[in-house]
């Protein structure tokens, strides 16, 4: 159980363009998700939380406009990184957790996002 | 401010040999502590983790952790190590009074065979 998915697990783009990831909890149901940020060989930076049907809540330092983050389910949430440039590539990583999960975030297998 | 340290980057151990990853925290309660597994170009699977109660914690894949509350740490332990446990290794706490952790810096494990 608590299983965790994301979509897509890589993707290449142009710079300029914008990329939709998406964050599924399959097996439960997700009261809360969050997206990070992990760079080469470094630890998880937490970029934003997000809540079912409310506004995501941000990380200091991570641009709001540039990274849309939507939490329509208790299920689904998506980050979309717009208008991409190359120093947006990165690995992205969703968890979520949920009432049963309580205290444990668990993790999806990550997106590497590539701008060219 | 909470804190999560693992003071090792790297670990080398050979096949077979026991493991110890280290994991300092700093929080004047006890803290929600979290081991978790990144094989490359993955995303985290929980090994173990502790919230209360008996302080040595068993988890997946033979792991097991100890909470020694007086010299804050939550280190990971293995006793025969095998050549799939070659990953990188996080310690979290959750933050207090929120639901977000605080990531250690992780401790890379390469194992010989």
């Amino acid at each position: 159980g608590a299983v965790v998915s994301q979509h897509p697990s890589r993707v290449i783009c142009k710079s300029g363009t914008s990329v939709k990831i998406e964050c599924r909890s399959l097996d439960f149901q997700a009261t809360t998700m969050f997206w990070y940020r992990q760079f080469p060989k470094q630890s998880l930076m937490l970029m934003a939380t997000s809540n079912e049907g409310s506004k995501a809540t941000y990380e200091q330092g991570v641009e709001k406009d540039k990274f849309l983050i939507n939490h329509a389910s208790l299920t689904l949430s998506t980050l979309t990184v717009t208008s991409a440039h190359p120093e947006d590539s990165s690995f992205y990583i969703c968890s979520a957790r949920g009432d049963l999960t309580t205290d444990t975030q668990y993790f999806g297998p990550g997106t590497r996002l590539t701008v060219l | 401010a909470q804190s999560v340290t693992q003071p090792d980057i790297h670990i080398t151990v050979s096949e077979g040999a026991s493991l110890e990853l280290r994991c300092n925290y700093s929080y004047g309660a006890t803290p929600y502590l979290f081991w978790y597994v990144q094989s490359p170009g993955q995303g985290l699977q929980l090994l173990l983790k502790y919230f209360s109660g008996d302080t040595l914690v068993q988890g997946i894949k033979g792991f097991e952790a100890e909470f020694k509350r007086s010299q804050s740490s939550f280190n990971l332990r293995k006793p025969s190590v095998h050549w799939s446990d070659a990953a990188e290794y996080f310690c979290a706490s959750r933050r207090s009074g929120t639901y977000k952790y605080i990531f250690g810096t992780g401790t890379r494990l390469k194992v010989l065979a």
